[in-house]
């Protein structure tokens, strides 16, 4: 029982640097999302995806590019990582319209030095 | 704008005492409320949910009543378990928008001792 798998579990990276962090799901899940979380401000919205070719931003895009190819994958992308971006990042799946159940992967800790 | 505010933390509870955290809503349209819980070292999983006025959630022990009169959700529990230590984030879907997309509280870190 898979689920929603992210990798790496642990980043460090140096300012200016990209990278990709990487989101896969085996529930056939129509919705994917991306999150971060910060102490003291719960988590908040990246960017989401409806379905397959389908994105669009969340509460806190700058710095983040997505992009759908398949319904089991859904990467999140740094272009060039800033220390603001040091955070911990959670992938999330649901399959089931307007009940927002969602289900989570075990998140990616990301540090930028 | 959404919005979810959860009662400060964190808070340090024995076994078996009462626990009570508050949750209150801004949204518009009717939305469904949630909690989830996140254990240490894990992502969040769902814990209960409600979707309509009056409703109340339930799971392992925990409840939760929507009440729109006071736009509140608040998770309580009558005996709590070392094992409930946790970090607990209440959060919102507004219908209008896509079931994929919560708010989500701040999020109130539970520690319960023997």
């Amino acid at each position: 029982n898979a689920g929603v798998t992210q990798t790496p579990k642990f980043q460090v990276l140096k300012t200016g640097q990209s990278m990709t962090l990487q989101c896969a799901q085996d529930m056939n899940h129509e919705y994917m999302s991306w999150y971060r979380q910060d102490p003291g401000m719960g988590l908040r919205l990246i960017h989401y995806s409806v379905g397959a070719g389908i994105t669009d931003q969340g509460e806190v895009p700058n710095g983040y590019n997505v992009s759908r190819s398949t319904t089991e994958d859904f990467p999140l992308r740094l272009l060039s990582a800033a220390p603001s971006q040091t955070s911990v990042y959670f992938c999330a799946a649901s399959g089931q319209s307007n009940t927002g159940e969602l289900f989570f992967g075990e998140g990616s800790r990301l540090t930028v030095l | 704008g959404n919005s979810v505010t959860q009662m400060e933390g964190p808070v340090t509870l024995s076994e078996e005492a009462f626990l009570t955290i508050n949750c209150t809503y801004t949204a518009t349209g009717y939305p469904s409320l949630f909690w989830y819980v996140q254990y240490p070292g894990e992502g969040l999983q769902l814990l209960l949910k409600a979707t309509k006025a009056d409703d109340k959630g339930s799971n392992k022990g925990f409840e939760a009543t929507y009440r729109k009169e006071t736009t509140s959700f608040h998770l309580e529990k009558g005996s709590v378990q070392v094992s409930d230590s946790a970090v607990y984030f209440c959060a919102l879907s507004d219908r209008i928008t896509s079931g994929s997309r919560l708010t989500f509280g701040e999020g109130t870190q539970l520690t319960v001792n023997p």
